[in-house]
């Protein structure tokens, strides 16, 4: 079964709100957990990734954070705006030299006008 | 310049048939993958390769073959389609396969797969 899964498969937000994209992960002994932006028609495009002895990892208004307590994991994207419009995946990438990732089941995330 | 590319976008077929899915990369990775979308949106991976070694074989049936004619290509090739099969394809590509790293998987637009 699938080690990796979003709490929520649709979310809806104003734009220029904030958005916070969670994910539960169940394997830790994975090493890298990436997120990956889906937009319709398009395959997966790469967002940001966070190593699993960090814990936040800031980029272009999106910020990971990393929970190896709860083994949570959140994407948070400030002001969005309407081209974050996409199906956001998290992944996880195991330890041991494979890069196959095994992916989320991911959340539809939608900008309000 | 397209990074990674797939062909053909779209493929109908009857059940029974055997069809190929071509990808290839100009990016010089020397990782190629092939991961299967479901209806639902869910991905999975189906195969990787490295320098023309297979490194990921999950449960995917044997009738579904990758094959790399080169470091640049790895195509799909399934045998005796079932309707299951219908989904959409994604090959990506990634340079190396170092372990503690993350190398960033570019993928490719999908291949859309209809078994009739």
């Amino acid at each position: 079964g699938e080690s990796v899964g979003l709490h929520l498969p649709t979310l809806s937000v104003q734009e220029g709100d904030n958005s916070i994209i969670n994910c539960a992960y169940s394997n830790s002994a994975s090493d890298y957990f990436i997120w990956y932006k889906q937009e319709s028609g398009k395959g997966p495009q790469f967002i940001i990734d966070i190593r699993s002895n960090m814990d936040k990892r800031q980029g272009q208004r999106v910020t990971v954070l990393l929970n190896k307590t709860v083994k949570h994991l959140s994407l948070q994207i400030a002001a969005t705006q309407p081209g974050d419009s996409a199906v956001y995946f998290c992944a996880e990438k195991g330890g041991g030299g494979a890069d196959g990732l095994t992916f989320g089941k991911g959340t539809h995330l939608i900008i309000q006008p | 310049d397209t990074a990674v590319s797939q062909t053909p976008k779209y493929l109908v077929t009857q059940m029974g048939n055997d069809k190929s899915i071509k990808c290839e990369q100009n990016l010089g990775h020397d990782t190629m993958y092939w991961y299967k979308q479901d209806s639902k949106k869910f991905l999975k991976i189906m195969f990787s390769y490295n320098n023309k070694e297979l490194i990921i074989n999950e449960t995917v049936p044997n009738r579904f073959s990758p094959k790399s004619p080169d470091k640049a290509h790895l195509n799909l090739h399934i045998n005796s389609l079932e309707l299951g099969d219908s989904a959409v394809y994604f090959c990506a590509s990634s340079q190396g396969t170092t372990s503690g790293y993350y190398n960033e998987q570019f993928f490719g637009p999908g291949t859309r797969l209809t078994v009739l």
